[in-house]
Formats: C-alpha cells, sequence, structure tokens
C-alpha cells in the first residue's frame, strides 16, 4: 500500500464550486505539506502543517484553506474555484519535529484538478 | 532570495551517453538538497539526500554530487527507462520551507 495517498485523483468542476482534495499518509510523519504543479513554474508551496495544531501558509496561499484533521490527515480546499487553479496537486510529507538533520519529502501520487 | 536553478531544462541522450544535471542554489543556510525523479502524471520520488559539501551518493546508474553552491546528477551509460524529469529541492536552515527548480527533462533514446 501507498505510504501517501491522494483523494480524488482526478476531478473536473466549475468555477465558483467548493473543492476539498484529502491527504492521507502511514509515514507517522509529523510535517505535512501542500504544493501545486505547473508547467514550467515547478513545485510551489501552498500550506504546510507541523502538527495537529499548526498550519503556515506557503508562497501561494491565496484562494486556498487547509484542515489538519489528525497527524495522518491533511486537506486543501478551494473555497470558490477558478480556472487558473487548473493544476497538478501533491501532497508530501517528511519526518517529525524531533529530527535535526535534513527533511526529505515523500510525495502523494497527485490530484489533477481542472476547473472550467 | 532563495533560490534553485537547474540546467539544462531538457537533454536527450543516446543509450550509453553519460552526462550531468546541475542544480545551483542561493539559500543563506543549507540543511539539505534532495533529487527527485518524477515521471509523467505522478508524484516525485526521492532519490538522494546530500548535507555536506563534498558528499556524494550512488543508487544504481546516478550518482550526485554536492559542493558549497552547486550539486551534480551523474548519469552514467543511461537506459531508455532513465527517462523522466529530474528535480532538484533544497531546505533552507530552518527547516521551515523547501525550494524546488524547474527540473530537467531527460530523454534517453535506444
Amino acid at each position: 500500500d501507498a505510504d501517501v495517498t491522494q483523494t480524488p485523483r482526478n476531478r473536473i468542476t466549475k468555477t465558483g464550486k467548493r473543492i476539498m482534495l484529502e491527504c492521507s499518509q502511514t509515514k507517522g510523519h509529523d510535517r505535512m505539506y501542500w504544493y501545486r504543479q505547473d508547467p514550467g513554474l515547478g513545485l510551489r508551496l501552498i500550506y504546510y502543517s507541523f502538527d495537529v495544531k499548526d498550519i503556515n501558509k506557503g508562497e501561494i496561499s491565496d484562494g486556498y484553506s487547509v484542515s489538519r484533521q489528525a497527524q495522518a490527515k491533511f486537506s486543501l480546499s478551494l473555497e470558490s474555484a477558478i480556472p487558473n487553479q487548473t493544476a497538478l496537486y501533491f501532497c508530501a510529507t517528511s519526518g517529525n519535529l524531533r529530527d535535526r538533520g535534513p527533511h526529505e519529502q515523500f510525495f502523494g501520487p497527485g490530484t489533477r484538478l481542472t476547473v472550467l | 532570495e532563495d533560490q534553485v536553478t537547474q540546467s539544462p531544462e531538457a537533454l536527450r541522450l543516446q543509450e550509453g551517453e553519460s552526462s550531468s544535471l546541475n542544480c545551483s542554489y542561493t539559500v543563506s543556510g543549507l540543511r539539505g538538497l534532495f533529487w527527485y525523479r518524477q515521471d509523467p502524471g505522478k508524484g516525485p520520488e526521492f532519490l538522494f539526500t546530500l548535507y555536506s559539501a563534498g558528499e556524494e551518493k550512488e543508487k544504481e546508474r546516478l550518482k550526485a554530487t554536492l559542493t558549497k553552491k552547486e550539486s551534480f546528477l551523474h548519469i552514467t551509460a543511461p537506459k531508455p527507462e532513465d527517462s523522466a524529469t529530474y528535480l532538484c529541492a533544497v531546505q533552507e536552515w530552518s527547516g521551515n520551507q523547501f525550494y524546488f527548480g524547474t527540473g530537467t527533462s531527460l530523454t534517453v533514446i535506444p
């Protein structure tokens, strides 16, 4: 079984709709992240969380919100989707709060979101 | 501003033709540098972590090296199945964020 799972894998929606993307992990990591990937722009950080009570904005948080329901679950919401939020979205996890060294990230399979 | 730059953007190699990919970075303090492989439509797959200048890591036909300002991913005698996009990322010292390059798209021709 995959260590980091994302649902749905593909979603087509219309402008103005509310969308939730879900991420679950079985790696036991404290740190979780949401990224979007666009051609030519690479991976950009939307939000990150270091534990259940910790939520931090990333580079491009406008138009998005998140919820950390448990150590293993981190959801991304688009309150009112717009076409320029069409992208590939990835969830990632990376280690525990007491880790002192580098924290390699482990990614989910991605959600392809299309906003019409 | 922290930045990660990868070159070339795209690389086409004949099977067996060795080459190197470059990742240059500017961060105020480096906690770690990471290499990932990404196949089309899939999530990045972790390859290597480097954090000390002079460090080297190897895995099959891939070897990653690190200096104070850049990292190289050397590909020795590549095969068509090595075709993918290779991403470089750095974690700055505070550990709060990661910065990704835009990747090198590698195509290995049989």
